[in-house]
């Protein structure tokens, strides 16, 4: 089946510094997408970023789909940042997403 | 528009029970999925529906996991009977094609 890894499993910053989480899966995806998950919260979208480079606001994700990676950046992190993100891909359309098993960011002042 | 509705939000059940956890999907969504959510394995897939067709049923819970969608607006997945090992958060997703999705809060399920 698919494979989604997720790096760093976990990160710790101080408040303004820039984070950046990468993704890598197992075979092309032609869905990608990045979700937040504060604790004990649900799963809401970030980024649909399938290929090439998506802003919004301070997140910059930058999908290469021939070399089979996404990476999310987070500019001048926040405290509220805090909480885990997952990276889900699916190969063709009608297809289920697989999601990595998430990178948990603490932003501390 | 109304997000994808989940109830309950909390559940226990003993051992061997059936219980029935509920979905609505955002309207207009034709996709629907069933994630079930634990520190250890994560984020696995249940169940994927298309246009109210099942077409994926997630395997290796095939066994007393049932999800069903009897209409485009509703879904219930049933565990059937319980264990311990079925505590989790169970989420449901939804989205319009291949386009972004969108989850529910969640139904926390504690079996004793």
């Amino acid at each position: 089946g698919q494979q989604v890894q997720q790096s760093p499993a976990s990160l710790v910053l101080q408040e303004g510094e820039n984070a950046e989480l990468q993704c890598n899966f197992s075979s092309t995806a032609t869905q990608l997408q990045w979700f937040y998950q504060r604790p004990g919260g649900s799963l809401v979208s970030l980024l649909y970023n399938p290929s090439g480079t998506k802003h919004t606001g301070r997140l910059t994700s930058t999908t290469v789909t021939k070399e089979r990676r996404s990476s999310l950046h987070i500019s001048s992190s926040q405290i509220t940042d805090s909480g885990t993100y997952f990276c889900a891909m699916a190969q063709g359309t009608g297809s289920k997403l697989s999601f990595g098993k998430g990178a948990k960011l603490t932003v501390s002042p | 528009d109304a997000g994808v509705t989940q109830t309950p939000r909390h559940e226990v059940a003993e051992k061997g029970q059936t219980i029935i956890l509920k979905c609505e999907p955002v309207s207009g969504h034709n996709d629907l999925f069933w994630y079930r959510q634990t520190k250890i394995q994560g984020l696995e897939l249940l169940s994927y529906f298309r246009s109210k067709s099942l077409m994926e049923d997630g395997g290796a819970f095939k066994d007393r996991f049932k999800a069903e969608m009897l209409n485009s607006s509703f879904s219930t997945l049933k565990i059937q009977p319980t264990e311990p090992k079925d505590s989790a958060v169970y989420l449901c997703a939804s989205s319009f094609g291949a386009e972004t999705l969108y989850f529910g809060s969640g139904t926390r399920l504690t079996v004793l």
